[in-house]
């Protein structure tokens, strides 16, 4: 099984949805959860994080994280042309001393103006 | 606001060559990490470096790579005798330290013939 598992789309939607991307884990040990854009040949953009469990908020971004379900999602509202990408989920278990990110393999994301 | 650079953008080299990639981290970053992506496949993990020595470090990281701070401001990384399959995007990221929010660069795309 792997460490961290996404679906790699692509993912295909008309201006304005909201879209919802996804990543399991098996990992119990992750405790901090990031979400990256990533543009073609390009470096990933840090867009969200968060710590264990619950929501943030962050403008038309919100992030999730259920450590019961093994389970982190991000949601953009409003959708917009702009926001075609590559989201990489992203994760440490840094409190055990273990600070590099494991990745999963990225969601392409295209939205149709 | 401060970003990571990274030099040179685009790197060919013959196999069996050795290959020095750099980064300038953002100045009040205290630790850095080098990643790299194969064309098409997720971002994986090579090494950390924390108070002038490695941290951590993947499988990946063997004795073909190395790690450096020569001045205080460049973070390097050196592939001592390059081979086709290190053909990649190299990303270099920094980290704050408080929590484990990581910084990327724009990449250096390595190319060995």
């Amino acid at each position: 099984q792997k460490e961290v598992e996404q679906d790699p789309g692509p993912l295909s939607v008309p201006e304005g949805a909201i879209v919802s991307l996804n990543c399991t884990y098996s990992n119990s040990a992750f405790q901090y959860f990031m979400w990256y854009r990533q543009y073609s040949r390009k470096g990933p953009e840090l867009l969200m994080y968060t710590y264990s469990s619950g929501n943030k908020e962050d403008g038309r971004f919100t992030a999730q994280v259920d450590k019961s379900s093994k389970y982190i999602s991000l949601f953009i509202r409003d959708s917009q042309p702009s926001d075609s990408a590559t989201y990489l989920c992203a994760m440490s278990a840094k409190d055990t001393g273990r600070r590099a990110l494991t990745f999963g393999s990225g969601t392409r994301l295209q939205v149709q103006p | 606001e401060p970003e990571v650079t990274q030099t040179p953008s685009h790197q060919v080299t013959q196999m069996g060559q050795e290959v020095i990639l750099r980064c300038v981290p953002i100045s009040n970053h205290l630790y850095f990490y080098w990643y790299r992506q194969i064309l098409g496949q997720k971002v994986e993990f090579l090494v950390s470096f924390y108070n002038n020595e490695i941290s951590e470090k993947s499988e990946i990281f063997d004795d073909q790579f190395s790690v450096e701070r020569p001045d205080g401001s460049n973070f390097t990384l050196k592939i001592r005798s390059t081979k086709l399959e290190d053909s990649a995007m190299y990303f270099c990221a920094g980290e704050r330290g408080a929590n484990n929010e990581q910084f990327f660069g724009p990449g250096t795309r390595l190319t060995v013939l």
